[in-house]
């Protein structure tokens, strides 16, 4: 199985702030590269597609790029309604794999 | 509205069964592939299993192979988990997720419905 590991954990940002978090993936995976939002108590919600693609509806401060093992995301200016844990995911090979999560705090 | 909406979930026995439903609204649901993505209390996102809009293709994850079983009814743009053999560690919530192509990105979610696997 492809490991997906992102970092940091978890993170604490004033409002305004650049956000980064990255992904490793444990092979190469071209740019078969998701980003996801999961705010308490709801379900997922996609970002970014194919490592940099926004998905339609998605504010343009969320933002992702890389390609191979190493991959970005970023808020380029952390809003109150950001609080959430961000999520990378690879569809390079079965079985579909997420990283571990990154819990974003103000 | 494009929408998904799980049921069936609830408190099962180890060793149990449990058939989850989602049913799909607003979307051609027959060309889509469609999964079901679980997450564990206060754990990270595990993906269990998927179906091409067809039902000529399914996987699972290897946690669950042998024990769920995928399908879906076209005609009532219905997507199933079949779960048997319930352990303990399936205790989730499970969600339905809508493919955006064919083994790409979740584009859509559903609410999610709770399972709980305790004696």
């Amino acid at each position: 199985d492809i490991q997906m590991t992102q970092s940091p954990s978890s993170l604490s940002a004033s409002v305004g702030d650049r956000v980064t978090i990255t992904c490793q993936a444990s092979q190469g995976i071209i740019n078969y590269l998701n980003w996801y939002q999961q705010k308490p108590g709801k379900a997922p919600k996609l970002l970014i597609f194919d490592a940099s693609n926004l998905q339609t509806g998605v504010p343009s401060r969320f933002s992702g790029s890389g390609s191979g093992t190493d991959f970005t995301f970023t808020i380029s200016s952390l809003q109150p309604e950001d609080i959430a844990t961000y999520y990378c995911q690879q569809y390079d090979t079965l079985p579909l794999t997420f990283g571990g999560g990154t819990k974003v705090e103000i | 509205e494009v929408r998904l909406l799980e049921s069936g979930g609830g408190l099962v026995r180890p060793g149990g069964s449990l058939r989850l439903s989602c049913a799909a609204s607003a979307f051609t649901f027959s060309t889509s592939a469609m999964h079901w993505v679980r997450q564990a209390p206060g754990k990270g996102l595990e993906w269990v299993s998927m179906i091409s809009g067809s039902s000529g293709s399914f996987y699972y994850a290897d946690s669950v192979q042998g024990r769920f079983t995928i399908s879906r009814d076209n005609a009532k743009s219905t997507l199933y988990l079949q779960m048997n053999s319930l352990r303990a560690e399936d205790t989730a919530v499970y969600y339905c997720a809508k493919d955006r192509d064919v083994l790409s990105a979740f584009d859509i979610w559903g609410q999610g419905t709770m399972v709980t696997v305790s004696s």
